[in-house]
């Protein structure tokens, strides 16, 4: 059983230029969610989604768009990366509301 | 609004010590309430959670935490720390129908041998 993979696991970008990063689970859940994690920040909400086909704004969505068009899947995209979005990412996903959450192994990106 | 405030940024503690690792929530409905671990270049795994059956919650690898509503506390302790456990540890507050879980800032534990 995979779980949650996230693809890349690592990624440079130049400042100005695109990507999506892909969030898979094999665990039929409804919930999926976006979070970056910065040294001393713990990690932040950028966006989560509570079914196919739906989105909603965490804490820090600014700079970023997400889509569900899939249940099993959960994109994240940069349409400009800037250096401030150097971060890791993580995805996550839970079967329901208050449920554990499992996550992936994260994406690091480095934006220059 | 949730929030979740994680007490020191780094504690170190001997192998066979005691651990604690603080965890204050603010929420103004009941709480669920998680403590997760993240290892070196991992994603993070659940330790233990509070879903208000019991207030004292028993986790994984001898963890457990107790729920103190009086003082919106969810400490996290270990009778006696292990080289494995040097790990960094988030604490974390989901409430119904938010659909979402608020992270603390996290506490790195070193074991000292």
């Amino acid at each position: 059983n995979a779980g949650v993979t996230q693809t890349p696991k690592f990624r440079v970008l130049k400042t100005g230029q695109s990507m999506t990063l892909l969030c898979a689970q094999d665990m039929n859940h409804e919930y999926m969610y976006w979070y970056r994690q910065d040294p001393g920040m713990g990690l932040r909400l950028i966006h989560y989604s509570v079914g196919e086909g739906t989105t909603a704004k965490g804490e820090v969505p600014d700079g970023y768009n997400v889509s569900r068009l899939k249940k099993q899947n959960f994109l994240l995209g940069l349409e400009s990366a800037a250096p401030s979005q150097t971060s890791v990412y993580f995805c996550a996903s839970s079967l329901r509301d208050r449920a554990e959450a499992f996550f992936g192994q994260g994406t690091r990106l480095t934006v220059v | 609004a949730q929030s979740v405030t994680q007490l020191g940024s780094h504690v170190s503690v001997s192998e066979g010590a005691l651990v604690l690792l603080r965890c204050n929530y603010s929420s103004s409905v009941p709480p669920y309430l998680f403590w997760y671990v993240q290892y070196p270049n991992q994603g993070l795994q659940l330790l233990l959670k509070y879903t208000s059956a019991a207030t004292l919650v028993k986790g994984i690898n001898g963890f457990e935490a107790e729920f103190k509503k009086s003082e919106t506390s969810f400490h996290l302790t270990k009778p006696s720390a292990h080289m494995s456990d040097a790990a960094e540890y988030f604490c974390a507050v989901s409430t119904s129908g938010t659909y979402k879980y608020i992270f603390g800032t996290g506490t790195r534990l070193k074991v000292l041998a």
